[in-house]
């Protein structure tokens, strides 16, 4: 069974600083894996979509990279700015197969860049 | 513009009284389905649906229903709502399910309260 931890679960740092959130899966078998952002209380915005084939995908200030092989991708942030404050997940698709299938989200990392 | 839309976003109920959450697409997805975010759980998938009139059961589906009669609605309903619903809940569409997930758009969510 597919599980995704996020460590840590809170980060605070000030602003300016580079930053890298932490997304760990146990079976490598994905697809993909989606970074996501969510403000408080609202909806979540994609943030970067990584193919299993990829190794990165940039955007903007945001670089996510994937490790397949250990299980691991990471989002850096580069040059903090406190409306970066939020909390970040990260998801890949099941890890079985039929009809049944959907994303598997972290507990997410929530991110606080201070003034 | 691309988006998911769900109403209503906020809404207090009580024990008992059906209710329905809508949820619209205008990306001509293939694929919706539905989540409940809680505190200290994350989020967990309650139903899906592979494309029009193909519905099926996600991590937590009890005490709800969901039909896709047409491709751009994917509507929840709660017939006898509890407590232990109260929640955030959250639509999203992509553009493939499965296995072979792409990039998930979510909609804003709703707050439901059931006193």
């Amino acid at each position: 069974k597919q599980e995704v931890t996020q460590i840590p679960a809170a980060l605070s740092v000030p602003e300016g600083e580079n930053l890298v959130l932490n997304c760990s899966f146990t079976d490598s078998a994905i697809y993909n894996l989606q970074w996501f952002r969510q403000d408080p209380g609202k909806g979540l915005t994609s943030l970067l979509l990584i193919q299993s084939s990829q190794r990165e995908q940039t955007s903007g200030r945001l670089n996510a990279s994937l490790d397949k092989s250990s299980g691991r991708s990471t989002l850096y942030i580069a040059a903090s700015q406190p409306g970066d404050s939020a909390t970040y997940l990260c998801a890949v698709p099941r890890d079985y197969g039929g009809s049944q299938g959907n994303l598997i989200f972290g507990k997410g990392t929530k991110l606080s860049v201070k003034p | 513009e691309a988006q998911v839309t769900q109403n209503p976003r906020y809404l207090i109920t009580v024990t008992g009284k059906k209710l329905t959450v809508t949820c619209s697409q205008n990306m001509n997805h293939e694929y919706m389905s539905w989540y409940r975010q809680d505190p200290g759980l994350g989020l967990r998938q309650i139903y899906y649906s592979m494309n029009v009139e193909v519905t099926d059961k996600g991590d937590v589906p009890e005490g709800y229903k969901v039909s896709r009669k047409e491709k751009r609605n994917f509507p929840l309903i709660l017939e006898s709502p509890s407590p232990n619903q109260t929640s955030l809940y959250f639509c999203a569409s992509s553009s493939e399910g499965g296995f072979l997930v792409n990039e998930q758009f979510f909609g804003p969510g709703t707050r439901l309260t059931v006193l």
